[in-house]
């Protein structure tokens, strides 16, 4: 599984932008750069992905590099219910991949302040 | 509510008893996966079906742990012999296709305790 490498704990305060990075550099060429969350006492959750260009959706943005071996998600405007884990994953979309596993790491913790 | 269903959402146990889990995919999709989640950690890949074929599993599967998916729709998961180890969030997560630019769908988890 490629790797990627995130800060352990980030805050923001509500209503503000929250950029989260990511680094990536040993990415291959299919790989799919993912993004899920995980709030307190729940599964994961969905949030993006990309593979070359920038992606937005109704959740977030997804900013990828140009060489694409960091990325950041977005967060426009944090609430308080978007504090949660943030894990940044690397998914291989190659034709002769088989592998069906997500490799979570540790993530980001993300504090919110009212 | 068309989402991922696992039941139960608790389950205590003692040392020894098995129990087993269920797990209801996401209707359309024929990818289903299982993961563990210990305290503090991101979740851990356990095993993968393709309806019910399992293509990929996990050497954190032990052999008291089985997983089944007899007719490509549910999956349950037992575990054999509890050990106190075994306690954690078991998490099910569906998919329409395995990899690259198919995200997965989670459910609430089922959160066991090994007394």
């Amino acid at each position: 599984d490629a790797k990627t490498t995130q800060p352990n704990s980030m805050e923001s305060n509500e209503e503000e932008p929250v950029h989260l990075p990511c680094n990536h550099s040993t990415i291959s060429g299919t790989d799919y750069i993912h993004w899920y969350r995980q709030l307190p006492s729940q599964g994961p959750e969905y949030v993006i992905h990309g593979l070359t260009s920038n992606v937005n959706n109704r959740m977030a943005s997804l900013a990828i590099a140009e060489d694409r071996k960091s990325s950041t998600l977005i967060l426009h405007r944090a609430t308080l219910r978007d504090a949660a884990v943030y894990y940044c994953i690397l998914r291989d979309g190659g034709r002769g991949s088989t592998l069906g596993r997500l490799y979570f790491g540790r993530g980001t913790q993300l504090t919110v302040w009212p | 509510d068309t989402g991922v269903s696992q039941d139960p959402r608790h389950k205590i146990t003692k040392r020894g008893q098995n129990v087993t889990f269920r797990c209801d995919p996401i209707s359309e999709h024929n990818r289903l996966y299982w993961y563990r989640q210990t305290l503090g950690q991101g979740p851990e890949f356990l095993t993968y079906f393709q309806n019910e074929a399992q293509l990929e599993k996990s050497r954190l599967l032990s052999d008291r742990f089985s997983a089944e998916r007899p007719k490509g729709s549910f999956s349950t998961l037992e575990i054999q012999r509890t050990e106190q180890g075994d306690s954690a969030m078991y998490l099910c997560a569906s998919s329409r296709g395995q990899a690259g630019p198919y995200e997965q769908y989670f459910g609430p988890g089922t959160r066991l305790t090994v007394t």
